[in-house]
């Protein structure tokens, strides 16, 4: 089945700087992956999503990549804000066990004002 | 339009008692999602319903735990004889998947499972 790695576990970067968070998988039948935003107390929401016909996709100040061939996937957050403070999921589904999505273990990114 | 809702929104039991959680989806959707997140964790897949399908099981931690889906709507999680390590928020999502092509997962606001 598929086996989705998320790094890193917790993030802290100060307002206005970047955030990188990374995911990679290994299902290469694999071809959407979504990237959650939760905050405390709250329901996962998706934030942004790419499908493997694409290498880049981008969301105002979010994108994702990814690179099939090295079969990972990255979260980019540029100009981050306090509000961006949260934890973070990928999630990439697998197709030779059925219709399972597993979740990365999350990341829990800080933005200091 | 309503989203996703859960019911009960926390839930306490005994341990050795049954449970049942109720999931209604966002209409029309005919994918259904259950996941387990325990405290500080990600999101362990449980079960997933696909319109009139068998529904995919595999994620289901043992033989006290099972769930269905009626009319293609409503959804029931029910663990039996529970225990202590079955505590955690339980997730039901829905998508309006078609054939293969995977959609946004909208997200229910959870039950949180107390097994003292």
């Amino acid at each position: 089945g598929e086996n989705v790695e998320q790094h890193p576990s917790t993030l802290s970067v100060q307002e206005g700087d970047s955030a990188v968070i990374k995911c990679t998988y290994s299902d290469s039948a694999s071809n959407y992956f979504p990237w959650y935003k939760q905050e405390l107390g709250k329901r996962p929401q998706l934030i942004i999503d790419i499908r493997s016909n694409v290498g880049e996709k981008k969301d105002q100040r979010i994108a994702v990549t990814l690179n099939k061939t090295a079969k990972h996937f990255s979260l980019h957050i540029t100009e981050t804000q306090p509000e961006d403070s949260a934890v973070y999921f990928c999630a990439a589904p697998s197709y030779n066990t059925g219709n399972q999505f597993y979740f990365g273990t999350g990341t829990s990114l800080t933005v200091i004002p | 339009g309503a989203g996703v809702s859960q019911s009960p929104s926390n839930k306490v039991t005994e341990k050795g008692k049954d449970v049942e959680l109720r999931c209604d989806p966002i209409s029309g959707h005919t994918a259904l999602y259950w996941y387990r997140q325990s405290l500080g964790q990600g999101l362990e897949f449980l079960i997933y319903f696909q319109g009139n399908s068998a529904p995919d099981k595999s994620g289901l931690p043992s033989d006290r735990f099972s769930a269905e889906r009626t009319g293609g709507s409503v959804s029931t999680l029910t663990i039996q004889r529970t225990q202590q390590e079955d505590s955690a928020v339980y997730l039901c999502a829905s998508s309006s998947n078609r054939r293969g092509i995977y959609s946004e997962q909208f997200f229910g606001p959870g039950t949180r499972l107390t097994v003292l």
